[in-house]
């Protein structure tokens, strides 16, 4: 099984500040790899794809960059509607296929 | 556009089965487009992913939870569902059904989830 793990648990940052989440696979996942983002109470959003693609409505300020094992998400300048937990997500096609998540950032407000 | 809703009892004992469905809309389930799965949720953790199915009705699940789920499709309905057997309190989470893309990687749309409590 492919493990994700994300850094930082958590991050605290200001409105307009840039934000760098990092996904670290425990082998390469070549460029399959999703980001989603979450709010309290609400279902995950797909936000990127195929590590670097935007998803439709998905606005310029959020981009993903990596292949291989290691993979960022930017936010390069937040909005108040950015604080959220972000999850990472890959699909391995090994036997048996499986999906696994990372285990969260959550980007709180300093 | 694809539009997902679970349903369900919010309440289950344990060591019975639980029992979910997913009713879609804006598409036809039937179409090819996507592969239907079950993700669920812990209150305050992370994602796991329980299960996938295709038109076809061929499925692939989570290792860890494979000798106790079962996800099926009733096309004439354009839903499918979810069964979990033999619950327990580690089972109380929120379920989610989701819509995986064509290339079966991403989770193009989701449920707005449902919570599900295993107790007596």
């Amino acid at each position: 099984e492919i493990v994700l793990t994300q850094s930082p648990a958590t991050l605290s940052l200001s409105p307009g500040e840039r934000a760098t989440l990092s996904c670290r696979a425990s082998q390469s996942v070549s460029s399959y790899l999703a980001w989603y983002q979450q709010k309290p109470g609400q279902a995950p959003r797909l936000l990127i794809y195929d590590a670097s693609n935007r998803a439709t409505g998905i606005p310029a300020r959020f981009s993903g960059s990596g292949s291989g094992t290691d993979f960022t998400l930017t936010i390069s300048s937040l909005e108040p509607e950015d604080f959220a937990v972000y999850y990472c997500q890959q699909r391995s096609n090994w036997p048996p296929l499986m999906y696994t998540f990372g285990q969260g950032t959550k980007l709180e407000i300093k | 556009q694809v539009q997902l809703q679970e349903s369900g009892p919010g309440l289950v004992k344990p060591s019975q089965t639980l029992s979910l469905t997913c009713t879609v809309s804006g598409g036809s389930i039937s179409s090819g487009s996507y592969y239907w799965s079950w993700i669920r949720q812990p209150a305050g953790k992370g994602l796991e992913w329980i299960g996938r199915i295709y038109t076809s009705g061929s499925t692939n699940y989570n290792p860890s939870l494979k000798s106790r789920v079962t996800i099926s499709v009733d096309t004439s309905k354009n839903q499918f569902s979810l069964k979990l057997s033999s619950v327990t309190a580690a089972d109380t989470v929120v379920y989610y059904c989701g819509a995986y893309d064509s290339s079966g990687y991403y989770v193009d749309y989701w449920g707005q989830g449902t919570l599900v409590t295993v107790s007596s």
